[in-house]
Order: C-alpha cells, then structure tokens, then sequence
C-alpha cells in the first residue's frame, strides 16, 4: 500500500524560501522507474504541476517556476524535499506529494502518465 | 490560465449521464495516450479516475469512463449519484520539457 505525506511550515513571510519535505512508504526511489510528483493548488484555483524527481535522480521543473524550485530526495528515509525560494503571497496553496506511474511503459519511458496516490496536502500561507 | 481547457461547471440529476470535456492540443491531448482525470471533492486529495485515457484504477465504479476525438478529452458519469458531485480535473503528458498539464476543472453538481 503506498501512502505519502507532506509536511512544513504552515507560514512563511514573503521572500522566505519554504521547505516541503514528502515522507512515503509502499515504493522506494531506489527501484527502477519510479517517481514522485510535487502538485500545488491556490484557494478556490486549479492544480499546479511544480515538479518531479525519479529513482535516477533525474528532475523534472515547471518551466514557469523552475528559476525558483529545486527537488531532492533522500532515497534510503524514503523522502523527497520540495524548495522554493522568494516566497510571495501568490504562491499560498495547498502543496500536494503524490507517485508517479512507473517511467517505463511498452518500452519507452515517459516522464508523467498519470499520479495514483496522492498525500493528503499541506496548506501554506505566504503573509507578513 | 490553465494549459488544457474545460468548461467550468456541468450538472445533471441523479441517475442521468453527465460528459465534461478538456481541449488540449495536437502536442498533448492529441498525441499522447496519457490523458488522465482526478476527482477532488471538497478538503480532499485528488483521486485518479481515469488514466491513459480510456483506463479506469481499481476501484474505480465502472460509471466512469474516458475517450478522447482529436485534441478533446472526454469523462463521461454515468448513472450520477450525489457522491460524484467534485471538481474534476484532467491531466496531460506534454512532453519531456513540460511533462504534466492540467486543466483548470469542472464542477459537476447533482441536482
């Protein structure tokens, strides 16, 4: 059974940089082609991809805040740590951990098919 | 704005069928079998529906299906009941630069 979990501060004050970390069981990143995902959703927004890393240690950043992101994972504690930097306002959401489908499929590999387990969201709130 | 687009809202009452759409382009919706569909109800996680376009998890009731015609999506609730009443969001492959793409959800009401 794969469960995750985010966790962090549920403050920070603007141009603070905010570190997530993802606890996870069930997989480990060790293991060929897996992966996990960091997701966000403002209040009352739509989802947000922000990024991925894999058993590889290859990464993944969305291209409108990859200036800001850096993924990590510590494959052996079974986490990865979400970092970004000059927190604003704007960036006050619901951060989400979640698996990733395996990379490989009918012989290719494919950085994101679909997410099948997600964590339960951490709310953080960018204010002075 | 959201990279794939859907209609905001759609409804129907319980037991008729309800279909939300997600337009993407010939570079994501279009080209990849790896369209997916969550559903969030309200506090709560996203829970994959449908995956790589037509593939329900297990677990998932078989009133869930997925299809696609071009660069549109398609999720189609069959037989509604008020517990399917969430947002629902799709999800695209869009390549190795830009991998996830989701669209901005519909929220389906029971009526």
């Amino acid at each position: 059974q794969i469960t995750l979990k985010e966790s962090g501060p549920t403050l920070v004050k603007p141009t603070q940089t905010l570190t997530l970390t993802c606890t996870f069981s069930g997989f480990s990143l060790s293991n060929n082609g897996e992966g996990v995902g960091w997701i966000r959703q403002s209040p009352g927004k739509a989802l947000e991809w922000l990024a991925l890393i894999y058993w590889d240690d290859d990464k993944r950043y969305s291209p409108s805040l990859k200036p800001r992101l850096t993924v990590t994972k510590v494959a052996s504690k079974n986490l990865v740590v979400l970092i970004m930097t000059d927190m604003d306002p704007a960036d006050t959401a619901t951060y989400y951990c979640a698996h990733n489908s395996p990379y490989y499929y009918n012989g290719r590999g494919y950085y994101y098919r679909y997410f099948d387990y997600w964590g339960q969201g951490t709310l953080v709130t960018v204010s002075s | 704005q959201s990279a794939l687009t859907q209609t905001p809202s759609a409804s129907g009452s319980p037991g008729q069928s309800v279909t939300i759409s997600c337009t993407g382009t010939s570079s994501d919706v279009g080209y990849y079998d790896f369209v997916s569909w969550y559903q969030q109800r309200p506090g709560k996680a996203p829970k994959l529906m449908i995956y790589e376009v037509t593939k329900r998890p297990s677990g998932v009731p078989n009133r869930f299906s997925g299809s696609r015609s071009g660069n549109t999506a398609s999720l189609t609730v069959s037989g509604l009941q008020a517990e399917d009443e969430a947002d629902y969001y799709c999800s695209s492959y869009a390549g190795s630069n830009n991998p996830v793409l989701f669209g901005g959800g519909t929220k389906v009401t029971v009526l």
